[in-house]
């Protein structure tokens, strides 16, 4: 079926290199959220999109992470300049109206 | 205090025996609660979604919201080795979009 994909699912870089993670939502879903899961914690939110727009941008730790949403579809995540507290699970997930929020299984991102 | 609390286990349990996962909240304004599992190196799926209080039932789920006493709980009977898991709450008020997580119970089936 088509669900939430995220890509790459691994990524393992360099201390002050950026990195950019891609979200493709389910078709049709009007809501994309990215959220960081680090070691053994539950889901700290970072931003959310409605459409295009992202009215709440509240989580992003640092100004060192941005996040695009572009067609109504495909959400990318920039983190510049890596730090090794970056380190964790990055996961995507969408709804619609209001409905649960379906997953992807997430980008594993390891900062040496 | 969090406003989602929930035991981060492990729980451990024996194949077939009946396990109850829960979570207490503060927020009285919360009316949409879910379950969601996760399994190592996976997303989280989601299991069970209800409104208000009640009971809703699944298969070999039922989810259960006391709204009175701030409190949600995940029944699974007849657990099975491929229940293990870590099982997530997370909740939200009627006009939220945001949700508001617990921090996963994991749970173990030993066959």
């Amino acid at each position: 079926g088509a669900g939430v994909s995220q890509s790459p699912s691994n990524k393992v870089t360099e201390k002050g290199k950026d990195v950019e993670l891609r979200c493709d939502p389910i078709s049709g879903h009007t809501a994309l959220y990215w959220y960081r899961q680090s070691l053994g914690q539950g889901l700290e939110f970072l931003i959310y999109f409605q459409g295009n727009s992202a009215p709440d941008k509240s989580g992003l730790p640092s100004d060192r992470f941005s996040a695009e949403r572009t067609g109504g579809s495909v959400s990318t995540l920039t983190i510049q300049r890596t730090q090794q507290e970056d380190s964790a699970v990055y996961l995507c997930a969408s709804s619609f109206n209001n409905q649960p929020q379906h997953f992807g299984d997430g980008t594993r991102l390891s900062i040496l | 205090q969090k406003e989602v609390e929930q035991d981060p286990g492990p729980l451990s349990v024996p194949e077939g025996a009946i396990v109850s996962l829960n979570c207490t909240y503060s927020n009285s304004a919360f009316q949409y609660f879910m379950w969601y599992r996760q399994y190592s190196r996976k997303g989280p799926e989601l299991l069970m979604y209800t409104y208000s209080s009640g009971n809703k039932e699944d298969g070999r789920f039922t989810a259960q919201v006391d709204k009175s006493s701030k409190y949600i709980s995940l029944f699974i009977r007849d657990s099975q080795p491929s229940d293990s898991a870590t099982y997530l709450c997370a909740m939200r008020g009627d006009s939220n979009y945001q949700l508001i997580w617990g921090a996963g119970t994991k749970l173990i089936i030993k066959p």
